[in-house]
């Protein structure tokens, strides 16, 4: 079975200030990672995938497979990246089914 | 806008009754998803059709919960005798299987709430 972990509902950091949102996950096979991120008001977009290996404003995400984590970091926060970050693992298999974790609110204070 | 549209935004019932809701993706896109979302809660999985064909249910998923995609294009989600544990936002998701950074991306509608009194 596939689960992914964010362990912070919660994260509040000073503009300027770097940012870390974690993820882990258990899957059995190769996964492929990806971050989702929500404004508010708005519908859920995909942020960055990490096969694509992009900075994405900013962001980046490096799949560590001996940990089995996909953290997201920035080093210098905005006020605009304030928002929820959801991090999501495929079913590299037949199904193409997309596992999602519970989401971590990023607040960043001016 | 061509983005991945659902009808209705917002549905408010009373338990027992019956609800649906629709989901038009992206053009194209052979890869449609509905997934249920409470509050403080990731989007979690229900079903998955590629084409007309549904390849995958969740078991969250009873048996009064319904979903199609009859000619491969726009997808219905029927909920049965409603209950108060349905209440939830219920997103829908199109896909296709272009290669590139497009390719494999799940683009997701905003949503269809649905409040069972």
């Amino acid at each position: 079975a596939q689960r992914v972990t964010q362990p912070e509902k919660l994260l509040s950091v000073f503009k300027g200030a770097p940012v870390e949102l974690k993820c882990n996950y258990s899957y059995s096979g190769s996964p492929e990672l990806f971050w989702y991120v929500q404004y508010s008001r708005q519908r859920l977009q995909l942020l960055l995938r990490h096969i694509s290996r992009e900075s994405i404003k900013g962001f980046t995400a490096d799949l560590n497979k001996g940990e089995t984590s996909f953290h997201l970091k920035k080093p210098f926060a905005q006020e605009e990246d304030s928002a929820m970050y959801y991090c999501a693992l495929r079913d590299s298999g037949g199904y193409q089914k997309v596992t999602f974790g519970i989401g971590t609110k990023l607040q960043v204070i001016p | 806008d061509t983005g991945v549209s659902q009808d209705p935004r917002h549905k408010i019932t009373k338990r027992g009754q019956n609800v649906t809701f629709r989901c038009d993706p992206i053009s194209e896109h052979n890869r449609l998803y509905w997934y249920r979302q409470t509050l403080g809660q990731g989007p979690e999985f229900l079903t998955y059709f590629q084409n007309e064909a549904q390849l995958e249910k969740s078991r969250l998923l009873s048996d009064r919960f319904s979903a199609e995609r009859p000619k491969g294009s726009f997808s219905t989600l029927e909920i049965q005798r409603t209950e108060q544990g349905d209440s939830a936002m219920y997103l829908c998701a199109s896909s296709s299987r272009l290669t590139g950074r497009a390719g494999n991306t799940i683009y997701f509608g905003e949503g269809s709430w649905l409040t069972v009194v």
